[in-house]
């Protein structure tokens, strides 16, 4: 167990629908990453926050967006979502803002848009 | 085209072979990490090498930086089912990690 906790587990949803995905980081960790697994793109990091600001972007589409919120905790917004963003999205947790810090990653959401 | 390539993409083994697993780049790194990842799971860090030629040891499994900062490679040693998992190699650009596509190893009893 990472410490990291994610909800919900499993979402199955249909196309042009919104979501939102939610991530509770360590206890401590100010910094939350957004990843995105999928069969043929890999692991890509989408997006971090520290201490409720972005630090940092990936290849982040305008339909999704992110936000970190005071208790730490963060949520990604998906919109109008599409076939193809059927995946599984991890969040992660350091307790820094550096790319050296050891990043935990949760349990995953799994994504299906039908 | 992917920063980082692993191979291979899938190994399939028995019990108490050895097995090596690459991850090549034609950019340099300042460091990369070797995660683990079973189903279901997020990926765990297994270990973060930093200096060219730099070799650490986790039990059974040694870790290698090449000597130009550019690859790595993951070796184990007497493979056990319990050592079934994707593993992914990733290394800091623009201060983000990128992740290369994962090995995906099954060791059969």
């Amino acid at each position: 167990d990472s410490g990291v906790t994610q909800t919900p587990k499993h979402l199955i949803t249909a196309t042009g629908q919104r979501v939102t995905l939610r991530c509770s980081p360590r206890s401590g960790d100010l910094s939350v990453y957004w990843y995105q697994q999928s069969l043929d793109q890999g692991l890509q990091f989408l997006i971090q926050y520290y201490n409720g600001e972005e630090r940092a972007k990936g290849n982040i589409l305008e339909r999704f967006s992110a936000q970190q919120f005071p208790d730490l905790h963060s949520e990604l917004n998906l919109s109008s979502l599409e076939l193809g963003d059927s995946a599984l999205y991890f969040c992660a947790s350091s307790v820094g803002q550096a790319y050296y810090n050891e990043q935990f990653f949760g349990p995953g959401t799994r994504l299906t848009v039908l | 085209t992917q920063l980082l390539e692993q191979s291979p993409q899938f190994l399939s083994i028995q019990e108490g072979e050895n097995l090596t697993v690459y991850c090549n780049s034609s950019s340099v790194f300042s460091s990369l990490q070797w995660y683990r990842q079973e189903p279901g799971e997020g990926p765990v860090l297994l270990v973060t090498v930093v200096t060219g030629g730099e070799v650490k040891k986790l039990k059974r499994l040694t870790f290698q930086f090449g000597d130009a900062r550019k690859d790595s490679s993951l070796h184990i040693t007497a493979a056990q089912p319990g050592d079934t998992g994707l593993y992914l190699c990733a290394g800091v650009r623009g201060g983000k990690l990128i992740f290369g596509q994962g090995t995906e190893l099954s060791v059969k009893p």
